[in-house]
């Protein structure tokens, strides 16, 4: 099993482009999610799903777009990228069950450097 | 909103030392996780606590969750090298209607030769 991967592992975008991150889990899990860090400022949530089909904003959703596309793939869009969302994306899978068995496993992450 | 608060945000200790960090949660919750981050690296699950008082050992690294279920420590004996990191305690409430955790910004563990 792979786990969580992501790509790209690095990116280098001009501000007002656009690109997205892809994340794939092969564990079977029902939640995914995706996390920016900045130094400091530990780990921030985006966006996350709970389930194929649904979407639900995190603490810092602007700028921002996601896309479960199965449920194995959740996709995070930036559309007009700026200088502010340079930082470290991660992507995470979580659980079979709600309380006893949802640790939350990371993908290596992408480091976006937006100039 | 739930917020968790993580102290200290940074520690040195020379190799040897003890080293504690301390989670705060602003709310009951359903459990506690730990996670450590290796520099350059991505966060890795270390453990759960459910039970009020719970405590669990793993080697050198002792985690507590209190008996109100609202705070949390995590402790490890004489650290070594290979303990370099930041260590992020997170928090699921028990009203959350999925699995979502909300992080401490973490205590970052150096160690001093």
């Amino acid at each position: 099993n792979a786990g969580v991967t992501q790509t790209p592992k690095f990116q280098v975008l001009k501000t007002g482009q656009s690109m997205t991150l892809q994340c794939a889990q092969d564990m079977n899990h029902n939640s995914m999610y995706w996390y920016r860090q900045d130094p400091g400022m530990g780990l921030r949530l985006i966006y996350y799903s709970a389930s194929e089909g649904t979407t639900d904003k995190g603490e810092v959703p602007n700028g921002y777009n996601v896309s479960r596309l199965n449920k194995r793939e959740f996709s995070l869009r930036l559309e007009s990228a700026a200088p502010s969302q340079t930082s470290v994306y991660f992507c995470a899978s979580s659980g079979l069950y709600r309380e006893t068995d949802n640790e939350q496993f990371f993908g290596p992450g992408t480091r976006l450097t937006v100039l | 909103g739930q917020q968790v608060m993580q102290i200290p945000q940074y520690q040195h200790v020379q190799e040897g030392e003890d080293f504690t960090t301390y989670c705060n949660s602003s709310t009951t919750l359903s459990n506690i996780q730990w996670y450590k981050q290796r520099p350059g690296g991505h966060p890795v699950f270390l453990i759960q606590l459910v039970k009020s008082g719970e405590v669990k050992k793993q080697k050198r690294l002792t985690f507590q969750f209190g008996e109100a279920k609202k705070n949390s420590s995590l402790h490890i004996t004489a650290t070594q090298t290979t303990d370099v990191g930041t260590y992020f305690c997170a928090g699921l409430e028990p009203m959350n209607r999925d699995d979502k955790i909300i992080f401490g910004k973490g205590t970052r563990l150096h160690i001093l030769p």
